[in-house]
């Protein structure tokens, strides 16, 4: 069975802190992890990885890829309010192109 | 998402009785999603579609059905809700191309409440 696993599944910092998120899986047929930030509503889309040790960058936030210990992670930098969410890690399989999630982590920032 | 809209965003139905939510997509992709978001779960897909007719189920199928007339909707429904269907379901859509960033798009979601 395909299984996403998120770390921590909860986590409260302060306005400029650096924080780390964690997602590990073990699925039959990888093709890409992708990373997705849902505040009120709808996932929004991160990154997409395919491939072991490329970062990716988006501004505070940046993501990287180990497909030889199976996991990845999410780094935020100076940690602003707006970016309290849900981040979602997500693992798309192959064949229907699935997407297999994790249960995510709650993150929140106080000023 | 502009291109994917949900119905009804939500709504509160009474136990055995069958419901019908609605994907509608106006970017012609191919690949569609049901998903439900329960807390501690993330989201966990019921059913899926690669084409007009072809549909497949996921890892939480059981009670619900779907059904692909036509590229741009995508039904889900509840034969006979249950209190565990309480929930929030979300449609997905998938582009194929370009392959660098074939991104999945989600719908904003129904609330539903089986009471």
């Amino acid at each position: 069975e395909d299984k996403v696993v998120q770390s921590p599944l909860s986590l409260v910092v302060h306005e400029g802190d650096t924080v780390t998120l964690n997602c590990s899986y073990e699925v039959t047929n990888f093709r890409s992890l992708l990373w997705y930030k849902q505040e009120k509503k709808a996932p929004t889309f991160l990154f997409m990885l395919t491939s072991s040790g490329i970062e990716k960058k988006s501004g505070r936030l940046s993501s990287i890829l180990d497909k030889k210990e199976l996991f990845s992670i999410l780094n935020i930098t100076a940690t602003q309010t707006g970016d309290s969410a849900v981040y979602l890690c997500a693992v798309r399989v192959g064949g229907a192109q699935k997407l297999v999630f994790g249960q995510g982590t709650r993150l929140t920032i106080n000023p | 998402d502009a291109g994917i809209t949900q119905s009804p965003r939500h709504k509160v139905t009474e136990t055995g009785t069958p419901v019908t939510l609605r994907c509608h997509q106006t970017e012609n992709h191919r690949y569609m999603y049901w998903y439900r978001q329960d807390p501690g779960h993330g989201l966990r897909l019921i059913h899926y579609s690669y084409g007009v007719k072809d549909t497949d189920k996921g890892e939480v199928s059981d009670g619900y059905s779907v059904s692909r007339s036509k590229t741009e909707d995508f039904l889900l429904t509840l034969e006979s809700a249950t209190s565990s269907q309480t929930s929030v379901y979300f449609c997905a859509t998938r582009r194929e191309l370009p392959i660098f960033n074939y991104g999945y798009t989600f719908g904003s979601g129904t609330r539903l409440t089986v009471v």
